[in-house]
């Protein structure tokens, strides 16, 4: 299975200041079709998951431009450009190239 | 509006069976997959298997597969997840959501999501 590993795995933020935070995977997502299939999902606190970023840079319908999914091949990157009070919980990024599709372990990001 | 709506919170016993739903409205219920996703406390998401309403073609992830069954009545837009003997491991969290996929890859992941049934399994 292909795994992926998400850093750092807790995220200590000051509002308003940016957030990093990366997704690798142990083979290349890149599907035969030339797309590749890596998405990153925010969990608030006792709420269902949320797809943000879809392909691994297009943002989800309702999603503020403040976050951004780049990368390519094995190393990917979610960024959150100016943290706010309402991006506390769980992002994960999972993979939906190589079956059986796979989640990382999810990243905390809590403010300061 | 697009939605996935899940049947209630469940209190099971050791060795009883259940099953569980997820119902789907406004879009076509037949023309996307929907998959489920574990959560047990406190901790991440695994995906458990997935089921295409149109023609009920299910597929599990490895490391479900045997363990729970994926089902659809497409006529009522339903999907389930059922368990024939539970164990107090089952206790978690259990997401619906919506996907596309082709051949074995999910070109449209999980871009609708139930609001989760807890399943609690205890003697």
């Amino acid at each position: 299975d292909v795994v992926m590993t998400q850093s750092p795995l807790s995220l200590p933020v000051t509002l308003g200041q940016p957030a990093s935070i990366s997704c690798r995977s142990s083979q290349s997502l890149v599907y035969s079709d030339g797309n590749t299939y890596l998405n990153w999902f925010q969990q608030r606190p006792g709420q269902s998951p949320r797809r943000l970023i879809y392909k691994v840079s297009n943002r989800d319908s309702g999603v503020p431009d403040r976050f951004s999914g780049s990368g390519s091949g094995t190393d990917f990157t979610l960024k959150i450009s100016r943290v706010e009070a309402e991006d506390v919980g769980v992002y994960y990024c999972m993979q939906g190239t190589h079956w059986p599709w796979t989640f990382g372990q999810g990243t905390k990001v809590e403010i300061k | 509006e697009v939605q996935l709506v899940q049947s209630g919170a469940e209190v099971k016993k050791p060795g009883e069976s259940l099953k569980i739903s997820c119902k789907g409205s406004g879009y076509s219920f037949t023309s996307y997959w929907i998959g489920w996703v574990r959560q047990m406390p406190g901790k991440g998401l695994e995906w458990m298997g997935i089921i295409y309403p149109g023609d009920s073609d299910t597929r599990y992830s490895p490391s479900f597969q045997g363990q729970v069954t994926i089902s659809a009545d497409k006529s009522i837009s339903t999907a389930y997840l059922q368990w024939s003997s539970l164990k107090a491991s089952d206790t978690a969290m259990y997401y619906c959501a919506r996907l596309r996929v082709v051949d074995t890859a999910m070109i449209d992941a999980f871009d609708i999501w139930g609001q989760g049934t807890m399943v609690t399994v205890s003697s």
